[in-house]
């Protein structure tokens, strides 16, 4: 029961390059989010999924594009990576809207 | 603008003690509100939920109250035990897909 998976768990990256971060989930869950965690600023959304194939804009999208082809994968991309993005990053998925989530153990970037 | 905030960086509490870990947020029309654990180095971990129907839930050792008028969440845990250790982050949210979190309450509790 490996639940939510995140890989890598630690990267970093120089300014401009780019990156893609991989969220898999076995709950069969529909809902799968994206979160940065910052000090002082405790978690906040990036964008979210409700379903296979669909997406949508959370708090901070600006500098993220995301896929859900699978319903069992939730991909995030930095396109051209900014020193801005240098947080930890949590992967989360839901059985639906309002439920608890299952977060994976996190990706810890850095930007240089 | 900060919508979930916890006031509380840090909060020690004897064993056996009750521990209480608040929240207060900004938007009246908020309707779904977790509490999630977290150790170092780990994911959050789920812990508890209300909604604004209710004023009041209880899942064990853990009780989340909600006072809508005061816009105001606190989670109790009694007894506090050692594992209990860990950042508390309360979050909020309209729909119950965009959740806002609060910034988190590292809670200690001394054996």
């Amino acid at each position: 029961n490996a639940g939510v998976t995140q890989t890598p768990k630690f990267r970093v990256l120089k300014t401009g390059q780019s990156m893609t971060l991989l969220c898999a989930q076995d709950m069969n869950h529909e809902y799968m989010y994206w979160y940065r965690q910052d000090p002082g600023m405790g978690l906040r959304l990036i964008h979210y999924s409700v379903g296979e194939g669909t997406t949508a804009k959370g708090e901070v999208p600006d500098g993220y594009n995301v896929s859900r082809l699978k319903k069992q994968n939730f991909l995030l991309g930095l396109e051209s990576a900014a020193p801005s993005q240098t947080s930890v990053y949590f992967c989360a998925s839901s059985y639906r809207a309002g439920y608890g989530y299952t977060f994976g153990s996190g990706t810890r970037l850095t930007v240089v | 603008d900060q919508q979930v905030k916890q006031n509380s960086p840090s909060l020690s509490v004897q064993e056996g003690r009750i521990s209480i870990l608040n929240c207060d947020y900004t938007n009246s029309m908020f309707d779904y509100f977790l509490w999630y654990k977290k150790y170092p180095a780990e994911g959050p971990t789920f812990l508890i939920s209300i909604s604004s129907i209710k004023d009041k839930n209880e899942d064990g050792r853990f009780t989340v109250f909600l006072n809508k008028s005061a816009k105001h969440l606190s989670l109790h845990i009694v007894p506090s035990q050692p594992g209990d250790s860990a950042v508390y982050f309360c979050a909020a949210s309209l729909t119950g897909n965009q959740f806002y979190f609060g910034t988190g309450t590292s809670l200690t509790v001394i054996p």
